[in-house]
């Protein structure tokens, strides 16, 4: 059984541009949140995708933005980058019922200059 | 709305003594409660989560958490901690509310460290 796996593992970018970060969800997960974790913090959720609608936001702003794809892999889209989106995100996978285990990629390290 | 509070961001214990990390929750509802570890440069590794099914759970490595209604608790212990526990420990409660099917809302974490 492959777990969840995420790209690319490191990223660094600058101030204004625009990111793309990818997850591939565990076998038989059709849901996939996305979290971003800054330094020294826990992890905050930013979305949930489920069947390929967006199912659930945190307090992030529109210029995150996500997409599921029919294999419920995924993609979280920042633009404008700031120096604060510097963190790692998270993205994990999970069976639909509320209560079930979302399993965790290993993230994905972004760092805005 | 659900929260989650750690307390204490660091816990030091000496290899061989008892781990005690503290988590307390707030919820309107029968909560679903999970504890993640986190190693150096690594994603989040599930430990153990309650359901409700029992107050007691076990857990991987040997760490169990007690959920405790009355005292909106569900701490994490290990009797005898190795070096290898050394890590960042969230506790999670999640959000049945919010619209989606339950995300995470994460306490600040627990740094543990062991000392030989």
């Amino acid at each position: 059984e492959t777990g969840v796996t995420q790209s690319p593992t490191h990223l660094i970018k600058t101030r204004g541009q625009q990111v793309t970060l990818r997850c591939s969800s565990q076998s038989g997960h059709n849901t996939v949140s996305w979290y971003q974790q800054a330094l020294g913090q826990g992890p905050q959720f930013i979305f949930q995708y489920y069947r390929e609608e967006e199912n659930g936001r945190g307090n992030f702003p529109p210029r995150f933005s996500g997409l599921q794809f029919p294999n419920y892999s995924s993609e979280l889209n920042v633009n404008a980058l700031e120096l604060d989106d510097s963190a790692l995100y998270l993205c994990a996978s999970s069976p639909r019922d509320p209560g079930d285990t979302q399993y965790f990629g290993p993230g994905t390290r972004l760092t805005v200059l | 709305a659900q929260s989650v509070t750690q307390l204490g961001s660091h816990v030091s214990v000496s290899e061989g003594a008892l781990v005690l990390l503290r988590c307390n929750y707030s919820s309107s509802v029968p909560p679903y409660l999970f504890w993640y570890v986190q190693y150096p440069n690594q994603g989040l590794q599930l430990l153990l989560k309650y359901t409700s099914a029992a107050t007691l759970v076990k857990g991987i490595n040997g760490f169990e958490a007690e959920f405790k209604k009355s005292e909106t608790s569900f701490h994490l212990t290990k009797p005898s901690a190795h070096m290898s526990d050394a890590a960042e420990y969230f506790c999670a409660v999640s959000d049945l509310g919010g619209g989606s099917q339950g995300n995470l809302i994460f306490g600040k974490g627990t740094k543990l460290s062991v000392k030989p």
